[in-house]
């Protein structure tokens, strides 16, 4: 069973549109967190909630939202989207927000805006 | 300065030889440390945590020095399904966790 799973893997659109990436952990994690990976290969956190409620927003333009319905999933919501947004978007959680905690992560959906 | 920095790379070994990995960190509240492998085109995955005391998990060994803000992992006998980035975490109590940009490895024959 995939612990942590992310929707698509892939996401090719235009410039413009609004597209989601999904996310849920079936690990009972508490903490979830959206990652970005440029194409410098650094990765930047984005998000942070912690049971539903956000904890974490760093400089992240607003047209990001993110969204957690319950604490098993964390959606990604970008509105009109932007070539320099085309980066691998990696969703994670762990267990709390305490020391020792490990970081888990999804499989990551690689975005292109055209 | 960037919170977390680590040797530039990339490094090319050959098999079996010994490579080490450098971390430098500047937040001195950071209280969890780890080193993270990521694979081409894959999601990061633990490798192992960094304990003050130093610890060992088979052909990796992890140290950690909090005076100098300074991380490192050995690695041992190197197989080529070794190579990967290799990321340097570092983590403060109730606050998020920094990524370095990451070393990478290639192994070869």
């Amino acid at each position: 069973d995939t612990a942590v799973s992310q929707t698509p893997k892939y996401l090719v659109t235009q410039m413009g549109n609004d597209k989601s990436i999904k996310c849920e952990q079936n690990l009972g994690h508490d903490t979830m967190y959206w990652y970005k990976q440029d194409s410098k290969k650094f990765l930047k956190i984005m998000f942070s909630y912690n049971n539903k409620e956000l904890i974490i927003n760093e400089t992240v333009p607003n047209r990001f939202s993110p969204k957690s319905p319950d604490k098993a999933h964390l959606n990604l919501h970008i509105n009109s989207l932007e070539l320099g947004d085309s980066a691998v978007y990696f969703c994670a959680s762990s267990q709390g927000w305490g020391t020792n905690e490990k970081l888990f992560f999804g499989s990551g959906t690689q975005l292109s805006v055209l | 300065r960037k919170e977390v920095e680590q040797d530039p790379g990339p490094f090319n070994v050959p098999e079996g030889a010994t490579v080490a990995f450098n971390c430098t960190y500047s937040n001195s509240a950071s209280q969890s440390f780890f080193w993270y492998r990521q694979d081409c085109r894959k999601e990061p995955k633990l490798l192992m945590s960094v304990y003050s005391s130093g610890n060992e998990d088979g052909r990796f060994t992890a140290q950690l020095n909090r005076a100098s803000q300074y991380i490192s992992l050995l690695i041992r006998d190197s197989k080529l399904s070794d190579s990967a980035t290799y990321l340097c975490v570092v983590r403060g109590y109730g606050q998020n966790f920094v990524f370095g940009p990451g070393t990478r490895l290639s192994v070869l024959p």
